[in-house]
């Protein structure tokens, strides 16, 4: 069954805490996105890739790495994590033809 | 890069009546285009999803309009009940694959 998996679900670190948030599709999609949610805002990009090496800038990055270790998996890291971080964080993977599937999200408080 | 005006932020109706929601974008070789429905503490739920050479959609009381001369792209809830309320977002995906997303729409439908 298609999907895309998050992980953690829910993650508290501190102040300038280095932190990795996974995803997982098995869809076989070229595309995988990294946003983060946060009220009044909506969804913004973080960053993306096209394929496995491959890292494109989204709108917000300031803060994120993120690397494409393979076709399945997309992480993003935050070195030092900040407060301002604290959101919550959704993955998504889709097709050459725009289908797509979004993760559960994963919920990041820092404190 | 792309934008995404995405109008009103907050819509109230009755039970029974229609409710649009209006997105803009500027990006003239945007392709795909979506809708999203988020209730409370859940993920993205993908509504429907039109390609650009799409005018019209309509599927289970949900009706999108493109109107690529404008960049404007509609959904209209016909007779909508207490179940559609959520927050509603476009998005749309353009040449260079970005996805970007609206900033919602907080939807209240009143019995």
């Amino acid at each position: 069954e298609a999907a895309v998996t998050q992980s953690p679900r829910n993650k508290v670190t501190v102040t300038g805490g280095n932190v990795t948030l996974s995803c997982r599709q098995t869809n076989s999609h070229n595309y995988m996105y990294w946003y983060r949610q946060d009220t009044g805002h909506g969804l913004r990009l973080i960053h993306y890739s096209y394929g496995a090496g491959n890292l494109q800038i989204g709108d917000v990055p300031d803060g994120y790495k993120a690397t494409r270790t393979t076709q399945e998996d997309f992480f993003l890291l935050l070195e030092l994590a900040s407060p301002s971080q604290t959101s919550l964080y959704f993955c998504a993977s889709i097709s050459f033809r725009g289908t797509q599937y979004f993760g559960p999200g994963t919920r990041l408080l820092v404190l | 890069g792309e934008q995404v005006e995405q109008r009103p932020p907050h819509l109230s109706v009755p039970e029974g009546d229609s409710a649009v929601i209006i997105c803009t974008y500027t990006d003239s070789a945007t392709a795909y285009f979506y809708w999203y429905k988020q209730e409370p503490g859940a993920g993205l739920q993908l509504l429907m999803s039109v390609f650009s050479n799409v005018d019209r959609k309509e599927e289970q009381g949900l009706t999108v309009l493109l109107n690529k001369k404008d960049k404007q792209l509609s959904l209209n809830l016909t007779a909508a009940h207490p179940g559609d309320s959520a927050v509603y977002f476009c998005a749309v995906r353009g040449s260079n694959a970005k996805l970007t997303f609206g900033k919602g729409t907080k939807l209240s439908v009143k019995s």
